[in-house]
């Protein structure tokens, strides 16, 4: 399954609402995480199950969608979000990611 | 709290062999399915292999199904990666990953760095 992160790059200022897109080529149900990645660092947990939040993950963080389409916003910039956002399916082998957005300081 | 420590990672010549580590903490290790995921320099990640709990499922990747092999000890609270055959674009950031519940990751390895060159 081939995962379609949109858009690559996304400019947002603090404070801001940010709003990524991820899509499936095929239905992968509710079988989507989202990951976030600092520069240097490993990737974290965000969300699983397409729209929960994994622990210690503020509420401005929000997935959502099922099937093929999928959103991951982020209510209000802050300066510690400015990163890399990965979306994975696990509804099929094999696992696949998308190929990332980053959200920058506009 | 939950540690992964990978090792074992550098430079090494294409067509030549290298085992990564990865010893894990603050979990009950032998109850969770471990995996490998690689994020090449620059690039997003891409999952490699997963080993069930009880070593009775192994899966790959088909870019490096019959020249990865991974393993794991239960006693010894680690995972292993050995690659055979390696390749330049096998180079990357090799991370392990912890699986929460069905092949996603709540915790990850800080990465060791794999390079194929000659």
């Amino acid at each position: 399954i081939v995962m379609t992160q949109s858009p690559a790059t996304l400019s947002v200022s603090p404070g801001e609402r940010a709003t990524l897109s991820c899509r499936a080529s095929q239905s992968v149900s509710s079988n989507l995480a989202w990951y976030q990645q600092k520069p240097g660092q490993a990737p974290s947990l965000l969300i699983y199950g397409a729209s929960t939040r994994a622990t210690g993950i503020p509420a401005r963080f929000s997935g959502s969608g099922s099937g093929t389409d999928f959103t991951l916003t982020i209510s209000s910039l802050q300066s510690e979000d400015f990163a890399v956002y990965y979306c994975q399916q696990y509804n099929n082998w094999p696992l696949t990611f998308g190929g990332g957005t980053k959200v920058e300081i506009k | 709290q939950v540690q992964l420590v990978e090792s074992g990672g550098g430079v090494v010549q294409p067509g030549r062999s290298l085992r990564l580590s990865c010893a894990a903490s603050g979990f009950t290790f032998s109850s969770y399915a471990m995996h490998w995921v690689r994020q090449a320099p620059g690039k997003g990640l891409e999952w490699v292999a997963i080993i069930s709990y009880d070593v009775n499922y192994k899966f790959y990747a088909d870019s490096v199904k019959g020249r990865f092999t991974v393993s794991r000890d239960n006693s010894k609270n680690t995972v292993y990666l050995q690659m055979n055959s390696l390749r330049a674009d096998d180079t990357a950031v090799y991370y392990c990953a912890k699986e929460m519940n069905s092949n996603y990751f709540d915790y990850w390895g800080q990465g060791t760095l794999v390079t194929v060159s000659s």
